[in-house]
């Protein structure tokens, strides 16, 4: 079964600092994919950058960069120079060849201090 | 940009009654979901459809629970008889392929389903 592990609850970062939010997955599946979304208070789920299991590069989209570590199992997401507006709730998820439904983690609620 | 849209954004019910959150995905899309979302947890699958029929549902997505496309544009989740523990967030999505890792699936903005 797929399992996505998100081990901090909630961070506090300073504005304009680099964060690392954490994420490691669980899957016996050779084909994956790997998501992180963004949840504002409004509740919406924004998409923010995909990293497929098979690409030998890190995923980068503007300010967010994925670290993926294939044999550790992790995909931590990397966001530079950190705004307000980033303040949310970052889930990472999950996706197979052999399944239709994407398996999220519970989920970081970041913080973004002035 | 396409995106997809629900209705209502919030709706409010007595324990018992039936309630029908609609969803209209993105135009060219083939295959639909519906996850949940109970306050302060994580997003939770419940159903994917695609071709008029179920391709996978949850253990969630018991016999209180169905989902339609009863025309081209609408795709429907029907919760027969509310109960106090439906009480979450509901989203829908589409994606315009399956069958592979990069699923990317286009969520919309949820609709609040608070039952009392």
């Amino acid at each position: 079964a797929q399992k996505i592990t998100q081990t901090q609850p909630g961070m506090f970062v300073q504005e304009k600092e680099a964060v690392t939010l954490d994420c490691t997955y669980d899957t016996s599946d050779q084909s994956y994919g790997l998501f992180w979304y963004k949840q504002p208070s409004s509740g919406e789920m924004i998409f923010l950058i995909y990293q497929g299991s098979y690409d030998e590069q890190n995923a980068t989209e503007g300010r967010y960069s994925l670290n993926f570590q294939k044999a550790r199992k992790s995909a931590n997401l990397v966001i530079s120079a950190s705004q307000l507006g980033d303040s949310a709730m970052y889930f990472c998820a999950m996706s197979s060849r052999r399944d239709d439904k994407i398996i999220f983690g519970k989920g970081t609620r970041l913080h973004i201090l002035p | 940009e396409p995106e997809v849209t629900q209705t209502p954004s919030h709706q409010v019910t007595q324990m018992g009654q039936e309630v029908i959150l609609r969803c209209v995905p993105i135009s060219n899309h083939l295959y639909f979901y519906w996850y949940r979302q109970i306050l302060g947890q994580k997003v939770e699958f419940l159903v994917s459809f695609y071709n008029n029929e179920i391709s996978e549902k949850s253990e969630i997505f018991d016999d209180q629970f169905s989902v339609e496309r009863p025309d081209g544009s609408n795709f429907t989740l029907k919760i027969r008889s509310t109960k106090l523990e439906d009480s979450a967030m509901y989203f829908c999505a589409s994606s315009e392929s399956s069958g592979s890792a990069y699923n990317e699936q286009f969520f919309g903005p949820g609709t609040r389903l608070t039952v009392l």
